[in-house]
């Protein structure tokens, strides 16, 4: 069965400083992943994916990803964190093939001036 | 830009009343799915639709149904609802070519079951 971790209920960044939202899979195969960020009272934004080819995956507003195989991990990266960063992150995996997209239970980022 | 609009934000309901959220998006989306968020839970998906008329049960159908009779809309209907309906409902939509393309939500309604 597939499954997606985020370790972190919620991750506290003063501004300017890198963050890091960690996410870990478990699929049979090579995954599609996701990455999402919802902001208040707001639905979910779709900021980058992993499907095949470079690890490292760049997205909007200044995200990025890196995907490691051999740890099973997608994290989210941003080299410069700012206030507008804070809302609730969440990692998706799907395997390939087709199948249900699975999410995390979701990550609270907040940052700090 | 891909549009999902769901027409209620805020709805509250109270114990066995039958509810109906309704969800539209503009961009010929052949996928179209609903999920609640509950705090600490992420979001499970109670049922999906690939194409007008069909649908297909998710994680947790239980309590739920659906009626897709036109492409652009998916309506998400409790039959009679309960408090532990209370929660967060997301409407999405997604392309159907390939298993990459991202979904679109919508802003979500706030259901509250009294």
């Amino acid at each position: 069965a597939q499954s997606v971790a985020q370790p972190e209920d919620q991750v506290n960044v003063a501004e300017g400083n890198p963050l890091t939202v960690k996410c870990t899979y478990s699929v049979s195969g090579n995954p599609y992943l996701f990455w999402y960020v919802q902001y208040p009272n707001r639905g979910l934004q779709f900021l980058l994916k992993y499907i095949t080819g470079d690890n490292l995956v760049k997205g909007s507003y200044g995200f990025e990803a890196e995907f490691n195989k051999s740890q099973t991990s997608f994290h989210l990266k941003k080299p410069s964190a700012l206030v507008s960063d804070s809302a609730l992150y969440f990692c998706a995996v799907r395997r390939p093939g087709g199948g249900k997209l699975i999410f995390g239970q979701g990550t609270e980022l907040s940052v700090k001036p | 830009d891909v549009k999902v609009t769901q027409s209620s934000r805020y709805l509250v309901k109270r114990t066995g009343e039958k509810v109906f959220l309704e969800c539209v998006q503009d961009m010929d989306h052949e996928n179209m799915f609903w999920y609640r968020q509950d705090p600490g839970l992420g979001l499970r998906l109670i049922y999906f639709s690939y194409d007008v008329k069909m649908k297909e049960k998710g994680d947790i159908p239980e309590g739920y149904s659906v009626s897709r009779e036109k492409k652009e809309r998916f309506s998400l209907i409790l039959e009679s609802a309960s408090t532990n309906q209370t929660s967060m409902y997301l409407c999405a939509s997604s392309l159907e070519t390939g298993y990459n393309s991202p979904l679109h939500f919508g802003n979500g309604t706030r259901l509250t079951v009294t």
